[in-house]
């Protein structure tokens, strides 16, 4: 079974604090996601990676920056975190290539910012 | 830029009963289609994937239709079961270029199946 994991289930972190929100899959995929979910709006994109090193805007990339040195392991930092960027946090991976593939999801960093 | 639509929001039946989710689309020029689960406080499980040249797709209780030229969707649950209560999400994937592999999701509909 493919596995993603995130770094942490809850987070508490205060205004101007530097976050790291880490995620790791285990099935060598290509194609890795971060996401955020909030209550009315759903599940929008932030960045993903395609490769190693390589990294592409999603729809709501202002505030946040990515980090992909590892295939395995794919980061979202906030530089400078801010109460608007209290939110549930989801990870995703997809194996890429041939169009059929589906995204599996990491279980959640439910993130607060004080 | 593409939007989902769900309806309805929130759903609550008795047990046993069959019942249908509704996911619509603005922009038909997708790759495929996918309906996820989510249960509370956890991530996403994929259920069905659809590809555009499809038009339906089973797996056990669960089918799925896509009807791309209308920008329609169904998810058609068969005698549900309590243990079916969950966050029902539908997404559609952009074709390729740099889009590859996004999705764009909609808000996501609640079932409640209650005894």
């Amino acid at each position: 079974d493919v596995k993603v994991t995130q770094s942490s289930r809850y987070l508490v972190k205060r205004t101007g604090e530097k976050v790291f929100l880490e995620c790791v899959q285990d099935m060598d995929h290509e194609n890795m996601f971060w996401y955020r979910q909030d209550p009315g709006l759903g599940l929008r994109l932030i960045y993903f990676s395609y490769d190693v090193k390589m990294k592409e805007k999603g729809d709501i990339p202002e505030g946040y920056s990515v980090s992909r040195e590892k295939k395995e392991r794919f980061s979202l930092i906030l530089e400078s975190a801010s109460t608007n960027q209290t939110s549930m946090y989801l990870c995703a991976s997809s194996p890429g290539g041939s169009g059929k593939d589906t995204q599996y999801f990491g279980p959640g960093t439910r993130l607060t910012v004080l | 830029k593409q939007e989902v639509t769900q309806i309805p929001a929130a759903l609550s039946v008795p047990e046993g009963e069959n019942l249908v989710l509704n996911c619509s689309f603005t922009d038909s020029a997708i790759y495929n289609l996918q309906w996820f689960r989510q249960d509370p406080g956890k991530g996403l499980t994929s259920l069905l994937l659809i590809q555009s040249s499809q038009r339906e797709q089973t797996s056990g209780r669960l089918n799925a239709s896509l009807d791309k030229s209308s920008g329609r969707s169904t998810l058609y649950i068969a005698a549900s079961q309590p243990g079916d209560s969950a966050t029902y999400l539908c997404a559609v994937r952009a074709p390729g270029g740099t889009s590859y592999g996004k999705l764009t999701f909609g808000q996501g509909t609640i079932l409640t199946v209650h005894p």
